[in-house]
């Protein structure tokens, strides 16, 4: 089982639509977790970070993070065509490396 | 500040040639990085360095050498491509992995796309 697991899709929806996109993860020591995004031909770029359990929000944005079942969410609401990107989530323990998902694939149609 | 360039942007290699991936990044970071992404692989670790003179092997390194000779340059070679190594490589930087706690974000530079014949 690979650590980091993420739907690969793609997903297509109608703009102002909430979009979740969800990971799960397989090592308890892992204790951030972060989304990427990434345009077309770019580098990825962070979204967001949580330390622990919890939510994190940040305008449309809202990150989760369930320790107890080893899920990791993104909400995003009023979806733009803008939105239209690969998300990636991570995640780490204190002082190791980043591990990926492999990236889903959003497209927001106007 | 640019944050993390990377040179080249593009390169078509003929299988068995060499080349050097440079890796450049203007925020004083300790760390670098050397990811390679691939569709439906996700972003793959290949070789990292906690501080100048300093290399590690991440999850993926056959296949290629990095040298950090100076704190803000990370460089990846390829000493005989191969059709398996085309891919997108992403350099990356950071502080140490955490500070007091807080995790320090990964900055990417923009990516080299590679194409071994």
């Amino acid at each position: 089982q690979k650590e980091v697991e993420q739907d690969p899709g793609p997903l297509s929806v109608p703009e102002g639509a909430i979009v979740s996109l969800n990971c799960t993860y397989s090592n308890s020591a892992f204790q951030y977790f972060m989304w990427y995004r990434q345009y077309s031909r770019k580098g990825p770029e962070l979204l967001m970070y949580t330390y622990s359990s919890g939510n994190k929000e940040d305008g449309r944005f809202t990150a989760q993070v369930d320790k107890s079942s080893k899920y990791i969410s993104l909400f995003i609401r009023d979806s733009q065509p803008s939105d239209s990107a690969t998300y990636l989530c991570a995640t780490t323990g204190a002082n190791s490396k980043l591990t990926f998902g492999k990236g889903i694939t959003l497209s927001v149609r106007p | 500040n640019a944050g993390v360039t990377q040179t080249p942007k593009f390169r078509v290699l003929k299988t068995g040639q060499s080349m050097t991936l440079l890796c450049a990044q203007d925020m004083n970071h300790e760390y670098m990085y050397w990811y390679r992404q691939d569709p439906g692989m996700g972003l793959r670790l290949i070789h990292y360095s906690v501080g100048e003179g300093t290399t590690a092997k991440g999850e993926v390194p056959d296949g290629y050498n990095v040298s950090r000779l100076k704190k803000q340059n990370f460089l990846l070679g390829l000493e005989s491509a191969a059709p398996s190594q085309t891919s997108v490589y992403f350099c990356a930087s950071s502080y140490s992995v955490t500070s007091g706690g807080a995790w320090n974000e990964q900055f990417f530079g923009p990516g080299t796309r590679l194409t071994v014949l």
